[in-house]
């Protein structure tokens, strides 16, 4: 069953912590993505990456680290310097030029 | 900087009626066109895609473009309550091949 998993599915951050988020996707897609949306906004882009071992800013990457070790995989990790990181993390992946959505993580800090 | 608009709404539509939402972007230059739904607390999924002036159709549901004007719409036939959603346009540009520009969304409401 192909598809892009996230977990956790909720995440509480205490102030001054990092979280990483999981991202796995089984598409054989090679572009990879991470969107940020806060209440009522679109989609914002943090990080994305094409291929393998790399990966490029986003509109709002500060206070965010990706990786991308593994085609299948692309976590993202919310730093301490992510000053307002509550928000939907969405991750995608990109087939011929239509991106898919995995169900995505909510993330609070408490 | 390249932007994609759409009415937030919300857009309230009768059940059984046509519900047409609408898209406008700046990048003359872009070429391909998307429609996601996303449901309150739930992902995006996609909808349709266009990449050619005109209408394409698929079930109840039109994509039209028309690239001189520069907008997009999609427009929902035989409008049901679970069709209530938000409508997210996205758009892929010419120099930016990997990358694209989402607008805000548009509410629709399907009303009983």
């Amino acid at each position: 069953d192909g598809g892009i998993t996230q977990s956790p599915k909720y995440l509480f951050r205490k102030e001054g912590q990092n979280v990483t988020l999981s991202c796995e996707q089984n598409l054989n897609h090679d572009a990879m993505y991470w969107y940020r949306q806060d209440p009522g906004q679109g989609l914002r882009l943090i990080y994305y990456s094409q291929i393998v071992n790399d990966f490029q800013k986003g509109d709002i990457a500060e206070g965010y680290s990706v990786s991308r070790e593994k085609k299948e995989s692309f976590p993202l990790t919310v730093t301490s310097a992510q000053k307002n990181p509550t928000a939907f993390y969405l991750c995608a992946s990109r087939g011929l030029d239509e991106q898919f959505f995995g169900p995505g993580t909510r993330l609070t800090v408490l | 900087q390249k932007e994609v608009e759409q009415n937030s709404g919300p857009l309230s539509v009768p059940e059984g009626a046509i519900a047409s939402l609408n898209c406008t972007y700046s990048d003359r230059g872009s070429q391909s066109f998307f429609w996601y739904r996303q449901y309150s607390g739930k992902s995006p999924e996609l909808i349709m895609f266009i990449y050619s002036n005109g209408d394409k159709e698929d079930g109840r549901f039109t994509a039209q473009l028309n690239k001189a004007s520069q907008y997009v719409s999609l427009l929902i036939r035989d409008s049901q309550p679970s069709d209530s959603a938000t409508y997210l346009c996205a758009v892929k540009g010419w120099v930016s091949n990997y990358q694209l520009i989402w607008g805000a969304g548009t509410k629709l409401i399907i009303k009983p």
